[in-house]
């Protein structure tokens, strides 16, 4: 199994709800990551989990909440957030942290704030 | 972070070969080069990566240059299905060097 899973795939939420997304890996990464892709435009990082302890935060704001349960999952709530939050949610996994890691990539949670 | 430049795009016609340069004349020496795809409509896609030496795979090739300022993504004959971004990226060994940090990437065409 290569698969990255995310969940929702399309996710329409107000400025006033919270809600989570979901990534789930079984290939055994003890790393894994979340991006966030706006239209035409390439990923952006926004946080880095290793061994289940965020390990980067790329300044993201405190609307966007990550959690890793376990080695397996990965989620980010997100509770009242902007119309400019609208985007493509991408999750990654890689076996390791270092540079001879390849990141394998979810198909992405595409979210719309009203 | 290190920085990687390329075109930003590209034509190809099918069944034809194709050379994606980049130059990253910044690299540091744990610096390991990545090359990911991303179709229309999906999440990126693992191409291949190097350090210093060649590399082949089922997908495409790696060419390092011997001073390891550039690189070029050989797509050995191009078909429809290649019509994507590819991104060219530095991933060092460590800490925040570690990051997988995209640039604009190359819009690869692909025509009959």
């Amino acid at each position: 199994d290569t698969e990255v899973t995310q969940t929702p795939k399309h996710l329409v939420m107000g400025m006033t709800n919270k809600k989570s997304l979901k990534c789930e890996q079984h290939m055994g990464h003890r790393a894994m990551y979340w991006y966030k892709q706006k239209a035409k435009k390439p990923p952006e990082l926004m946080f880095v989990y290793s061994y289940e302890k965020l390990s980067i935060n790329e300044s993201v704001p405190s609307r966007f909440s990550p959690e890793c349960p376990n080695s397996s999952l990965l989620n980010l709530h997100l509770h009242a957030l902007q119309p400019e939050d609208s985007a493509l949610y991408l999750c990654a996994s890689s076996s390791q942290r270092g540079g001879d890691g390849e990141l394998f990539f979810g198909e992405g949670s595409r979210l719309t704030v009203l | 972070d290190a920085k990687t430049t390329q075109p930003n795009s590209m034509e190809s016609n099918e069944e034809e070969p194709v050379h994606l340069p980049c130059n990253h004349s910044t690299i540091s020496g744990t610096d390991y080069i990545h090359w990911y795809r991303q179709l229309p409509s999906q999440g990126p896609e693992y191409v291949i990566h190097g350090l210093t030496s060649n590399v082949n795979n089922r997908m495409a090739s790696l060419a390092i240059a011997e001073d390891r300022k550039s690189s070029t993504l050989i797509l050995h004959r191009a078909t429809l299905r290649d019509a994507a971004v590819y991104y060219c990226i530095l991933r060092g060994n460590t800490g925040t060097a570690s990051k997988l940090t995209f640039g604009t990437g190359t819009r690869l065409q692909v025509t009959l």
